[in-house]
């Protein structure tokens, strides 16, 4: 089965440091990944996604990802943080439902950032 | 477009107590599911729907009810609360024409639910 781990329980930054956020996944095949952004008392909004090509992917608001495949990783960048990006990150990758044919993501327990001024 | 709304926000229950959280998108998506997230453990698939009178369990169905009875509309039922379904429960949906489709999920803002 497919598992998603984000080693990082929380990070602080201060505004305008660069930030990376760590992801491993298992899973057996090709990966399809996600990172998504939960701001407080919201729900989840995709930042980017990842499903084949180029392994460096761009998102929104400044973020990037890359996939490699030899590490079993998908990190988030962002080379300098704003304070209205404090919020809970969760990366995610896609599966086939086992019991069916539908699709599941299947999440991290996110990563909670904190900016200082 | 309003997206995905649920209904309502907060919600407190007594143990053995019924209800129904309510969840509705104006997108026209054939996927929805509902999803509840407790501290450390991310989001866990609770049930899905592909379309209209579909629907399976994903990973933590007991305990839930879901329908299907049109496109819009994806309501989850607690039969009994108990503590243990205290959480926030999140929908969410996605076209399904496609495989990557299906993993572009809009969630909604989510509901409160603690169980007394």
């Amino acid at each position: 089965a497919q598992s998603v781990t984000q080693p990082d329980i929380h990070i602080t930054v201060s505004e305008g440091a660069s930030l990376e956020l760590r992801c491993n996944y298992s899973y057996g095949a090709t990966p399809y990944l996600f990172w998504y952004v939960q701001s407080p008392g919201q729900g989840l909004q995709l930042l980017l996604k990842y499903f084949s090509g180029d392994t460096l992917v761009q998102g929104i608001k400044g973020f990037e990802a890359e996939f490699k495949r030899s590490q079993s990783s998908f990190n988030l960048r962002k080379p300098s943080v704003h304070w209205s990006d404090a919020a809970e990150y969760f990366c995610a990758v896609g599966a086939v439902i086992s019991s069916g044919s539908a699709r599941q993501l299947t999440f991290g327990s996110g990563t909670q950032l904190t900016v200082l001024p | 477009n309003a997206g995905v709304t649920q209904t309502p926000k907060f919600q407190v229950l007594k143990t053995g107590q019924s209800m129904t959280l309510q969840c509705a998108q104006d997108m026209n998506h054939e996927y929805m599911s509902w999803y509840r997230q407790d501290p450390g453990m991310g989001l866990r698939l609770i049930h899905y729907s592909v379309g209209a009178g579909i629907t399976d369990q994903g990973e933590v169905p007991n305990g839930y009810n879901v329908s299907r009875s049109t496109t819009e509309d994806f309501p989850l039922r607690l039969l009994s609360a108990a503590p243990s379904q205290t959480s926030v429960y999140f929908c969410a949906s996605s076209y399904s024409f496609s495989p990557r489709g299906q993993y572009e999920q809009y969630f909604g803002p989510g509901t409160r639910l603690t169980v007394t």
